[in-house]
């Protein structure tokens, strides 16, 4: 168990649909990524957060929304989802601070969202 | 930009054989650090081995090991002593401190590996 938690594991939607994905980082983890890995391809990196404000952007659509709570828990918005947002969402944290960088990014097991 | 480049798409191996795999990464910086991560088919993701870039001694973690060659921008991963549980995508990653508590982790296409019995 890597201590982040992703929730809910599966979700089935319609094209249109918004969806929203939660994380809940490591006890003590700043740092929030947002990764998307479509079938058979590698990760392709969203969004940053680091206690509460957006750090790096990736390849975000802009359909695609992020936000860091005050608990540090993030949720991933997608919107007028398409039949293309149909992929793995992982969310990952670390504890990296400052300039600093003193251990890995540890993965949620991921949300698997359908789009039909 | 970052970029991470595994010039392997899919690999295999006999049980109990040694292999390789490759990564290559560009970047500018260069205080950095290097991961590969293994996701098996239950697509958990799973840290193998890091090296910090101002370590010039290579990471060992039982079984993997990493040659980390600076200059030439190159870190390969070889396993030894392959087990059917290392079947899995291996994927090389790249971090660097970019400024302002940011961070991009960027990560290769993945190599998929297959231990064959």
């Amino acid at each position: 168990d890597s201590g982040v938690t992703q929730t809910p594991k599966h979700l089935i939607t319609a094209t249109g649909q918004r969806v929203t994905l939660r994380c809940s980082p490591r006890s003590g983890d700043l740092s929030v990524y947002w990764y998307q890995q479509s079938l058979d391809q590698g990760l392709q990196f969203l969004i940053q957060y680091y206690n509460g404000e957006e750090r790096a952007k990736g390849n975000i659509l802009e359909r695609f929304s992020a936000q860091q709570f005050p608990d540090l828990h993030s949720e991933l918005n997608l919107s007028s989802l398409e039949l293309g947002d149909s992929a793995l969402y992982f969310c990952a944290s670390s504890a990296m601070t400052g300039n600093r960088m003193n251990t890995e990014a540890f993965f949620g097991q991921g949300t698997r969202l359908t789009v039909v | 930009a970052q970029t991470v480049t595994q010039s392997q798409p899919e690999m295999s191996v006999q049980e109990a054989e040694t292999v390789t795999l490759s990564c290559t990464y560009d970047t500018s910086e260069n205080n950095y650090y290097l991961f590969w991560y293994k996701q098996p088919p239950s697509r958990q993701m799973i840290l193998v081995i890091r090296q910090e870039a101002y370590k010039q001694q290579n990471a060992t973690e039982n079984r993997f090991s990493v040659n980390f060659q600076k200059a030439a921008k190159s870190f390969s991963l070889k396993i030894s002593d392959s087990q059917l549980g290392d079947t899995a995508m291996y994927f090389c990653a790249f971090t660097s401190y970019t400024g302002a508590g940011s961070y991009q982790l960027t990560f290769g296409k993945g190599t998929k590996l297959s231990v064959i019995p």
